[in-house]
């Protein structure tokens, strides 16, 4: 039982390049969640689902989005990398029964020059 | 707009000593507080958590206080290890309504000297 898993661990992008980040969790949880951490900021969500197929916004969406085509997997791209998205980005999962406990991967650190 | 302020942002304390860490929230719906402890390189783990129907919750060396009418909570770290040394992370929810989010405090980075 991996928990949550983040692919990759750390990545270098130039503005304006691409890239995607992978989530994926083994414990049949309903809900993900990607949060950015910044010095100062706490973590700040990102985008979330509440199921497979479905997506919402959440604190800070601009410049990102989300897909959820699997139950365990959660994707998260930018599209055209900013060096405003210089950050560590986490992912979470949790049940959908009223236990709140998200749990949460080790973490991608980003750098975009 | 932070609608968890988390105070303080660093904290240094002895060991056997205790840690105290503060937060407060504006919006009146949330109902779960739960605390996240961070080492570094990893990911945020859930440490202790409380409903806004009772006023402390303890578990260990951990404990939470809550005050409804102050809109605040704290978690209190009695005798206090150097292995206690992380970043924590105070956090509200409004429930499955609002997918379970979570709203963060700012973190407090807390040391505790040998």
């Amino acid at each position: 039982n991996a928990g949550v898993t983040q692919t990759p661990k750390f990545r270098v992008l130039k503005t304006g390049q691409s890239m995607t980040l992978l989530c994926a969790q083994d414990m049949n949880h309903e809900y993900m969640y990607w949060y950015r951490q910044d010095p100062g900021m706490g973590l700040r969500l990102i985008h979330y689902s509440v199921g497979e197929g479905t997506t919402a916004k959440g604190e800070v969406p601009d410049g990102y989005n989300v897909s959820r085509l699997k139950k365990q997997n959660f994707l998260l791209g930018l599209e055209s990398a900013a060096p405003s998205q210089t950050s560590v980005y986490f992912c979470a999962s949790s049940l959908w029964t009223g236990a709140y406990e998200q749990y949460f991967g080790p973490g991608t650190r980003l750098t975009v020059t | 707009q932070q609608q968890v302020k988390q105070s303080p942002q660093s904290l240094i304390v002895q060991k056997g000593g205790i840690s105290i860490i503060n937060c407060a929230y504006e919006n009146t719906a949330f109902d779960y507080f739960p605390w996240y402890q961070q080492f570094p390189g990893k990911g945020p783990a859930l440490l202790i958590a409380i409903r806004p129907d009772v006023s402390e919750k303890k578990e260990g060396r951990f404990t939470i206080s809550f005050n409804k009418s102050a809109k605040q909570f704290s978690l209190h770290i009695m005798d206090s290890q150097p292995g206690d040394s992380a970043t924590y992370f105070c956090a509200a929810s409004r429930g499955e309504t609002s997918g379970s989010r979570l709203t963060f405090g700012e973190g407090t980075q807390l040391t505790v000297n040998p």
